[in-house]
């Protein structure tokens, strides 16, 4: 059972440039995370998702933009990379709401640097 | 509102000795409290959670935690701190119901000294 995967690892990206950060979960949970973690500072929730086609804003989207085509995948577009956003982004996934006690479960992260 | 405070931000042991990582929060609601690992390099990964039935939770790996409502707290411990202990814990506050939010803390960083 893979849980959640996260492609790629590691990406250098120059300031301007797009990216897509790929999320894909397989224990067919409808609820969908993305996290930025920054050094010293706690996940900060970017964008989440309730089900296909249901997106939502987080405490930190401005920059960044998401789809939900499928109850697995959950990309996360990066349409013009800023220093600011060199950080490293969790996905996450959870079986209900995560506000309502739910466990999510992480992927292993991708590391972003913008030069 | 709500929000957690995890009051150290590096806590260093020996191997073999307690281990104590504080976590307050403040919540209008009844919240859950989540202790969230991190290890070098990996996601975060559950270590025990709290919603409303015992305050004494047990977790995976010898870890527990105790909601303590008049406190507001909910510190993590474990008697005896192996070497792969050493990682960075996170504590972590939801509600729910009409307001869902999950606030995580800004991380407790372990370190296990031979």
């Amino acid at each position: 059972n893979a849980g959640v995967t996260q492609t790629p690892k590691f990406r250098i990206l120059k300031i301007g440039q797009s990216m897509t950060l790929q999320c894909t979960q397989d224990m067919n949970h409808n609820y969908m995370y993305w996290y930025r973690q920054d050094p010293g500072m706690g996940l900060k929730l970017i964008y989440y998702s309730v089900g296909a086609g249901i997106t939502d804003k987080g405490e930190v989207p401005n920059g960044y933009n998401v789809s939900r085509s499928t109850t697995e995948d959950f990309p996360l577009r990066l349409e013009l990379a800023a220093p600011s956003q060199t950080s490293v982004y969790f996905c996450a996934s959870s079986p209900g709401l995560a506000g309502g006690g739910e466990t999510q479960y992480f992927g292993p992260g991708t590391r972003l640097l913008v030069l | 509102a709500q929000s957690v405070t995890q009051l150290d931000s590096h806590v260093s042991v020996s191997e073999g000795t307690p281990v104590l990582l504080r976590c307050n929060y403040s919540s209008s609601y009844s919240p859950s409290l989540f202790w969230y690992v991190q290890h070098p390099n990996k996601g975060l990964q559950l270590l025990l959670k709290y919603t409303s039935a015992a305050t004494l939770v047990k977790g995976i790996n010898g870890f527990e935690a105790e909601f303590k409502k008049s406190e507001t707290s909910f510190h993590l411990t474990k008697p005896s701190a192996h070497m792969s202990d050493a990682a960075e814990y996170f504590c972590v506050v939801s509600v729910g119901g009409s307001y869902q939010k999950v606030t995580f803390g800004t991380g407790t960083k372990l370190q296990v000294i031979p």
